[in-house]
């Protein structure tokens, strides 16, 4: 597609559980961004990719929280043992490359309602 | 760390009418970049103008135009002629070689017919 794509759009599940959201960036981007956004809150940053290197994890709000990237490919945001709190909109976006101005190209997000 | 900040939680402007959206932030670097986004009720996120910090000339995408003061580190946004379809929340946002994309909280705008 032209466009990030993320699935599942919107997703209920019980605390407790695991849930694993899904992003597929535009193709040839290296750099990959999750956000969380609470209701009527900005963007909470949570890690980035940057093709090959170590990604930065210093937003994960705790261990709960993880996320792989194979190379410029798909990436999955999983969430252990889901809360109450975990209940907000996740945001994927992909640049070409990281810090040069480039734009960021948002998906529409993962809305995680945990019951 | 970088921060920015946006302290108007909430704006309303009537429609055709022009109206400026405040942002600061914090950086101790010298090159970085500026942009706003917006988000309407769709969820998507969509570039609405960007700024390099080296260069002095305020940026301008047709309606939108922007304030740039780097000694006072704000940068403000212009919306001139406000169309309903303005009606979003704009997030300010900071970059720079080194680090990621950090944002505001966000400002709600509404567009009053």
């Amino acid at each position: 597609g032209a466009g990030v794509s993320q699935s599942p759009s919107n997703k209920v599940t019980e605390k407790g559980k695991d849930v694993e959201l899904r992003c597929d960036p535009i193709s040839g981007h290296t750099a990959l961004y999750w956000y969380r956004q609470r209701l009527g809150q900005g963007l909470e940053f949570l890690i980035y990719f940057q093709g090959n290197s170590a990604p930065d994890k210093s937003g994960l709000p705790s261990d709960r929280f993880s996320a792989e990237r194979t190379g410029e490919s798909v990436s999955t945001l999983t969430i252990q043992r889901t809360q109450q709190e975990d209940s907000a909109v996740y945001l994927c976006a992909s640049s070409p490359v990281r810090g040069a101005g480039t734009e960021a190209f948002f998906g529409q997000g993962t809305r995680l309602t945990v019951v | 760390a970088q921060t920015v900040t946006q302290s108007q939680p909430e704006m309303s402007v009537q429609e055709a009418e022009t109206v400026t959206l405040s942002c600061t932030y914090d950086t101790s670097e010298n090159n970085y970049y500026l942009f706003w986004y917006k988000q309407p009720p769709s969820r998507q996120m969509i570039l609405v103008i960007r700024q390099e910090a080296y260069k002095q000339q305020n940026a301008t995408e047709n309606r939108f135009s922007v304030n740039f003061q780097k000694a006072a580190k704000s940068f403000s946004l212009k919306i001139s002629d406000s169309q309903l379809g303005d009606t979003a929340m704009y997030f300010c946002a900071f970059e720079t070689s080194g680090s990621r994309l950090t944002f505001g909280e966000g400002t709600q705008l509404t567009v009053n017919p």
